[in-house]
């Protein structure tokens, strides 16, 4: 099992539509916890860090479930320029320095 | 403009011809770090560097080999390149390894796309 997992997609989006999807991680102690949008295999680009509180950026909210072990991403009054590949990752509790990436969530937002 | 620069950005090579991909950062960043993405593997961590002279292993070190002589510059090499290291490479920096409870920021540059026949 991967230790940090999410679910491939597509997900198809009309314009102006809600979506939301999860990813999953596997250590218990993980702390650090980032939403990165990638478009096109071009380097990926922080989209938000997510707190345990949560936290909202405009049309972008991000949750941490720790008891259940994943965080989410909501994006709310989808835009074509919302169609990407977003990641999570994870940064590991018992070393720092170490990042885990899923293997990103594509979303298509249609006219 | 702040950024991370990569070099070369495409490369073709054969097995076992050493190659070296540059890194560097001019931001005095001192967390950097190397990545290779594989379709449906996503980003996978190949070795970090909290700060010069120092650095780790990630999740996929084997077959490869970094240094930090200097703050800015974070070489990846390839000692005996296989095929089996064909991939796209980001390297990432931050301003820090660590901030309060969590990780910073990371800077990506913009890619090298490698080839080994």
């Amino acid at each position: 099992r991967k230790e940090v997992e999410q679910d491939p997609g597509p997900f198809n989006v009309p314009e102006g539509a809600t979506v939301a999807f999860n990813c999953t991680y596997s250590n218990s102690a993980s702390q650090s916890f980032f939403w990165y949008r990638q478009d096109c295999r071009k380097e990926p680009k922080l989209l938000m860090s997510v707190y345990s509180s949560g936290n909202e950026d405009g049309r972008f909210t991000a949750q941490l479930n720790r008891a259940s072990q994943y965080i989410s991403l909501l994006i709310r009054d989808s835009k074509l320029s919302d169609s990407a590949t977003y990641l999570c990752a994870v940064n590991k509790a018992d070393s720092w320095g170490k990042f885990q990436f899923g293997a990103g969530t594509q979303v298509v937002v249609t006219p | 403009e702040a950024q991370v620069t990569q070099n070369p950005r495409y490369l073709i090579t054969v097995t076992g011809k050493k190659l070296t991909v540059t890194c560097s950062q001019n931001m005095n960043h001192e967390y950097m770090s190397w990545y290779r993405q594989d379709p449906g593997l996503g980003l996978r961590q190949i070795y970090y560097s909290m700060n010069v002279e120092v650095t780790d292993k990630g999740d996929v070190p084997e077959g490869y080999k970094v240094s930090r002589k200097e703050k800015r510059n974070f070489p990846l090499i390839l000692e005996s390149p296989s095929p089996n290291q064909t991939s796209l490479y980001f390297c990432a920096s931050s301003l820090k390894f660590a901030r309060l409870a969590g990780g910073d920021e990371q800077f990506f540059g913009p890619g090298t796309r490698l080839t080994v026949l």
